[in-house]
């Protein structure tokens, strides 16, 4: 079964609108769980690694009043995307590695967001 | 530069045939590489892990192989069957404290009746 939930798995709105990305770690505890965003017939791009109980750690050219990430429990970050515009569709992806070394990530099924 | 790159970018078989899917990468310090199998409009799901010290790892259907001298990768996918279609990312994790991960491109492999 999914090891890494996230909701909601699409998402349509207006542009303006800001849009809430949850993902939870299932089985395990993650202190670290990762943002990517995935544009059609690429590879993932990493955003953005979520600490628990600390800032987030942005890639170059990645606005971070932009994309908000909350990681307020070791089962839960969130990424929020401010007053979103058409460039912001994509495919979002969240990940979370369980403690220990040579762990996989674990992948959730991504958010699919179309601004309109 | 850590770069990983992937070939064939795409792939067409017979269903019930053999394919080889192939990783070189430029990563250092090297931790591990992995393959994951991305199904359309979905997260990638991992199928093989392999550290420096291991060569080959099998998992069902899909055997993965790790040459950490030359810095190549394959992964073979025997009897292929419909449901193998997907995108095929290897994906090499350097060793910091977070282990950073570095992703392919992909191949796109369609398996056809």
């Amino acid at each position: 079964g999914a090891v890494v939930s996230q909701h909601p798995s699409r998402v349509i709105c207006k542009s303006g609108t800001s849009v809430k990305i949850e993902c939870r770690s299932l089985d395990f505890q993650a202190t670290t769980m990762f943002w990517y965003r995935q544009f059609p017939k690429k590879s993932l791009m990493l955003m953005a690694t979520s600490n628990e109980g600390s800032k987030a750690t942005y890639e170059q050219g990645v606005e971070k009043d932009k994309f908000l990430i909350n990681h307020a429990s070791l089962t839960l970050s969130t990424l929020t995307v401010t007053s979103a515009h058409p460039e912001d569709s994509s495919f979002y992806i969240c990940s979370a590695r369980d403690r220990g070394h040579n762990q996989p990530q674990h992948f959730g099924d991504g958010t699919r967001l179309s601004i309109l | 530069k850590n770069q990983v790159e992937q070939s064939p970018q795409s792939l067409i078989i017979l269903e019930g045939k053999n394919c080889t899917l192939q990783c070189n990468y430029t990563v250092s310090p090297f931790s591990n590489l992995r393959w994951y199998k991305q199904d359309t409009g979905r997260g990638p799901v991992s199928l093989t892990i392999m550290t420096f010290s291991e060569n080959t790892k099998s998992n069902g259907r899909y055997t993965a192989t790790l040459d950490a001298d030359t810095k190549q990768s394959s992964l073979h996918i025997t009897a292929s069957q419909l449901s193998d279609s997907a995108s095929y990312i290897c994906v090499v994790s350097a060793e910091t404290g977070f282990q950073k991960l570095v992703f392919g491109t992909g191949t796109r492999l369609l398996v056809s009746p």
